[in-house]
């Protein structure tokens, strides 16, 4: 089982719509949850932590189970610009230390 | 504030070659961790620096390596090159190992 796994996608919708993207990740010991965007050809950056209580941050919503070992990003009223790739990533290390393991990525095309 | 910097953008080499890939962090950032991203794949961590010792390791073989400097600068050996070196090698730094790690552009190289 690969340690952070996405739906493969590509997810085609249109402007306005809601679009949910799911993870799962396999170490149990995880201690931190991220979602990441990566635009083509350029590098990721952070989108929004995801804590166990969930968190909002205008149109994204990130919730994440630890007993299902599951982490969720729905967007709602997609945007053109929301186009991109999602990367599901985890911290499966301690405190002191923070190496990042990502998921395959799902693209998310916004079509008007 | 300078981000994070990358050199050379692109590079092409031959099998069996060696190549020096560069990270300057971003100005007050003393970690840095390096990932290599096939194409369609999510990044995959090769190793970190934090106050220019190695704090950790992904599955890579030992021709990859690299180097902190004072400045926290970094770099990336890899010896004997393989095709399937073939990637987009991103650097990332942070202030301390539990901090969001911010990504520079990378940097694209191609083995034939």
């Amino acid at each position: 089982r690969k340690e952070v796994e996405q739906d493969p996608g590509p997810f085609n919708v249109p402007e306005g719509a809601t679009v949910a993207f799911n993870c799962t990740y396999s170490n149990s010991a995880s201690q931190s949850f991220f979602w990441y965007r990566q635009d083509c050809r350029k590098e990721p950056k952070l989108l929004m932590s995801v804590y166990s209580s969930g968190n909002e941050d205008g149109r994204f919503t990130a919730q994440l189970n630890r007993a299902s070992q599951y982490i969720s990003l729905l967007i709602r009223d997609s945007k053109l610009s929301d186009s991109a790739t999602y990367l599901c990533v985890v911290n499966p290390s301690g405190a002191g230390s923070y190496q990042l393991t990502f998921g395959k990525g799902t693209k998310l095309s916004v079509i008007p | 504030e300078t981000g994070v910097t990358q050199s050379p953008t692109h590079l092409i080499k031959t099998r069996g070659q060696q190549v020096t890939l560069r990270c300057s962090s971003q100005s007050g950032h003393n970690t840095v961790s390096w990932y290599q991203q096939a194409l369609g794949q999510g990044p995959q961590f090769i190793f970190q620096y934090y106050r220019e010792e190695e704090n950790g390791r992904g599955n890579f073989p030992p021709r990859f390596s690299g180097l902190q400097f004072p400045n926290y600068s970094s770099e990336l050996n890899v010896n004997a090159l393989e095709l399937d070196d073939s990637a987009l090698y991103l650097c990332a730094s942070s202030l301390g190992l539990d901090n969001e790690q911010f990504f520079g552009p990378g940097t694209r190289l191609t083995v034939l």
